[in-house]
């Protein structure tokens, strides 16, 4: 079974079109994030949920839109995408201890977007 | 200057090398220390996790962390071609904080 898992793997788009990616765990997981790798793999948090709260917002324009329905799922939608925005997104989820982040995260297989 | 300094490679050794990968950082309050291993097309993960000072050993991989000097490292022993992949180091400050990544870099094991 995956731990961390997200769809779509690939993306292919035209500019001003908007995306979804979606991202489930099943590891029982309290907090979830998405990153983005740029083509450069500089690994940037973008979002982090913890418990369906919003915890880490980044300086990321407002065409990103997290969305947690539940601490299993976190969901990334973009508006009017950009070609700025291709790059690989990676969700991944990390369990707190006694509160605190460690940092140990699980990521998935990540989605690769390419705008157009 | 960046929080957490890491050299992008890339890095090409022969089959049965030591590899020596480090990163710098600049924030003292830094007190969780991890490497993470990301194969081609894939997602990182965990390789070696420290919390604060200290070596930490895990077969052929050995993880160092020197505060003082604002310096960690990650040691592979007798590298093998299944090490080829992109290492990044990463580093947090704990409670709710965010981890903060190296740019990653590139090491190839050639057979």
């Amino acid at each position: 079974d995956t731990a961390v898992s997200q769809t779509p793997k690939y993306l292919v788009t035209q500019m001003g079109n908007d995306k979804s990616i979606k991202c489930e765990q099943n590891l029982g997981h309290d907090t979830m994030y998405w990153y983005k790798q740029d083509s450069k793999k500089f690994l940037k948090i973008m979002f982090s949920y913890n418990n369906k709260e919003l915890i880490i917002n980044e300086t990321v324009p407002n065409r990103f839109s997290p969305k947690s329905p539940d601490k299993a799922h976190l969901n990334l939608h973009i508006n009017s995408l950009e070609l700025g925005d291709s790059a690989v997104y990676f969700c991944a989820s990390s369990q707190r201890l006694a509160g605190v982040q460690t940092g140990e995260l699980f990521f998935g297989e990540g989605s690769r977007l390419t705008v157009l | 200057q960046k929080e957490v300094e890491q050299d992008p490679g890339p890095l090409s050794v022969p089959e049965g090398a030591i590899v020596s990968l480090n990163c710098t950082y600049s924030n003292s309050a830094f007190q969780y220390f991890m490497w993470y291993r990301q194969y081609s097309r894939k997602g990182p993960e965990l390789l070696m996790y420290t919390y604060s000072s200290g070596n930490k050993e895990d077969g052929r991989f050995t993880a160092q962390v020197d505060k003082s000097s604002k310096y960690i490292s990650l040691f592979i022993r007798d590298s093998q071609p299944s090490d080829s992949a992109t290492y990044l180091c990463a580093m947090s400050k704990g409670g709710s904080e965010k981890l903060v990544f190296g740019k990653g870099m590139k090491l190839t094991v050639n057979p």
